[in-house]
């Protein structure tokens, strides 16, 4: 039973690129959670996702930061122009309903140069 | 939006000795979770606690959830090399519509041989 899939481990990417994380949930989970992890300050949500909704983005950053979760497929999160400060460790977590325990990947760590 | 607060930030201990850490708030939670992360790894979740004043044992970890539902403390007995790793507690937080869980900035305990 595989647990919840983020790719790439490791994203290396130049100011201004964009950069897309991409993260599969759980068999038979269909919430989908994604933080951001920055050394000694814990992990911030950024927005939760059900199939081809947006539940909740207050999290999200308004510009440059986009989410998805298709009917088909991964949830994707998708950062354009990309700045140092985006550096981080991305995680996606999903759950099979709403205020359950979250089920974590292994991360998506970003280093922008 | 609700804070979860840790304490202490950094704890280095020798193997065998006890230790407690602390997860404090100023709101009330319906539950409380913790999780520990090593790492480059996802949090993994230990234990939830539900009830105000239950206590839950998980070997030789016991959590406990305050009579006001407002704080937790995980307090580890005779601690071991493996118990080396990054403590979160965490919240649902209702402030937004849909809730998300919160996280506090977590305890990074080190056990030395």
């Amino acid at each position: 039973n595989a647990g919840v899939m983020q790719n790439p481990r490791h994203l290396v990417r130049r100011r201004g690129q964009e950069a897309r994380l991409r993260c599969s949930p759980m068999k038979g989970h269909s919430h989908v959670y994604w933080y951001r992890q920055l050394p000694e300050e814990g992990l911030k949500f950024m927005v939760y996702l059900q199939k081809e909704n947006i539940i909740d983005e207050s999290g999200m950053p308004k510009e440059r930061f986009s989410a998805e979760f298709p009917k088909e497929g991964p949830s994707i999160l998708r950062i354009q122009q990309v700045v140092r400060g985006d550096s981080a460790a991305y995680f996606c977590a999903s759950s099979p309903r709403q205020n359950s325990p979250l089920h974590f990947g292994n991360g998506t760590r970003l280093t922008v140069t | 939006t609700q804070l979860l607060e840790q304490s202490p930030q950094f704890l280095s201990i020798q193997e065998g000795e006890n230790l407690t850490v602390y997860c404090n708030s100023s709101s009330v939670f319906s539950s409380l979770q913790w999780y520990r992360q090593e790492p480059g790894e996802g949090p993994v979740l230990l234990v939830t606690v539900v009830t105000g004043g239950e206590v839950k044992k998980l070997k030789r970890l016991t959590f406990q959830f305050g009579d006001a539902r407002k704080d937790s403390s995980l307090h580890i007995t005779a601690a071991q090399t493996g118990d080396t790793g990054l403590y979160l507690c965490a919240g649902w937080d209702y402030g937004g519509s849909q809730g998300n869980l919160i996280f506090g900035k977590g305890t990074k305990l080190s056990v030395k041989p």
